[in-house]
C-alpha cells in the first residue's frame, strides 16, 4: 500500500451537484496531485498543490478547485456537475513537484464518482 | 500530435515470452519519466523509473532516448501476472508545466 488514502471510495451524484473529494497524502509527502481517469483513458491531470499552493493546471474549467491544508492533506471541490465528469478521480502525492526521478508519485485507490 | 503516445494494443503475448512496448513524447520541458501498471479498476502502480542510461528492475528494462522523443519498456520471461495496462508519464522539470500521462498500453500474457 501507498498511504496516501482518499474519501468516500464511491459517490453517485445528479446533474448540477457539488462534489468533494479527499485525499491524504503520504508520510513526508508535500505534494498532492489530482487526476480525472475515464474509462479506457488514461488519467488526466487536474491540478497540483505544492505547500498549500496550486502549482500548475490541466486543462479542466474553474469549476473544478482544490484546496491543500497545512498537514499537506487536500480536496477536490467540482461545481455543477456534469455527466462527463462521471470517472475515477485519483490523487497522487509525491516528496515534491518538479521532474525528478525522486519525485514519483503514489496514487491512492480514487474515488469513483457518477453523475445521473 | 499528442503530448504522449502509446499504442493501446492489445498486446496479447504467450506466456515466457518477451514483449516491448514504446511510449513517445512531444513536450521537450519532460524531465522525467516514469512506467506505472494499472490493473482493471484500481489505481496506478509505479513499475519504475526511466533513467537517461537506461535502468533494470528483474525482468524490466526501461530506456529514454531523448533525441527521438521515445520511452520504452521491455519485459523478459512474461507472467500471467504481468497482464494489465502499462502507462507511461512525462513528468515536467518546470514545476509549473502539466503533468502528461499516455492513455496507457493493454498487455494479455496468455497461458
Amino acid at each position: 500500500e501507498t498511504g496516501v488514502t482518499q474519501s468516500p471510495t464511491h459517490l453517485i451524484k445528479t446533474r448540477g451537484q457539488q462534489v468533494t473529494l479527499r485525499c491524504s497524502s503520504q508520510s513526508g509527502h508535500n505534494t498532492v496531485s489530482w487526476y480525472q481517469q475515464a474509462l479506457g483513458q488514461g488519467p488526466q491531470f487536474i491540478f497540483q498543490y505544492y505547500r498549500e499552493e496550486e502549482n500548475g493546471r490541466g486543462n479542466f474549467p474553474p469549476r473544478f478547485s482544490g484546496l491543500q491544508f497545512p498537514n499537506y492533506s487536500s480536496e477536490l471541490n467540482v461545481n455543477a456537475l456534469e455527466l462527463d465528469d462521471s470517472a475515477l478521480y485519483l490523487c497522487a502525492s509525491s516528496l515534491g513537484p518538479g521532474g525528478s526521478v525522486n519525485n514519483e508519485q503514489f496514487f491512492g485507490p480514487g474515488t469513483r464518482l457518477t453523475v445521473l | 500530435r499528442k503530448e504522449v503516445e502509446q499504442d493501446p494494443g492489445p498486446f496479447n503475448v504467450p506466456e515466457g515470452a518477451t514483449v516491448a512496448f514504446n511510449c513517445t513524447y512531444s513536450n521537450s520541458a519532460s524531465q522525467s519519466f516514469f512506467w506505472y501498471r494499472q490493473d482493471c479498476r484500481k489505481e496506478p502502480k509505479l513499475l519504475m523509473s526511466v533513467y537517461s542510461s537506461g535502468n533494470e528492475d528483474g525482468r524490466f528494462t526501461a530506456q529514454l532516448n531523448r533525441a527521438s522523443q521515445y520511452i520504452s519498456l521491455l519485459i523478459r520471461d512474461s507472467k500471467l501476472s504481468d497482464s494489465a495496462t502499462y502507462l507511461c508519464v512525462g513528468v515536467p522539470m518546470n514545476r509549473d508545466d502539466k503533468i502528461i500521462f499516455g492513455k496507457g498500453t493493454r498487455l494479455h500474457i496468455l497461458p
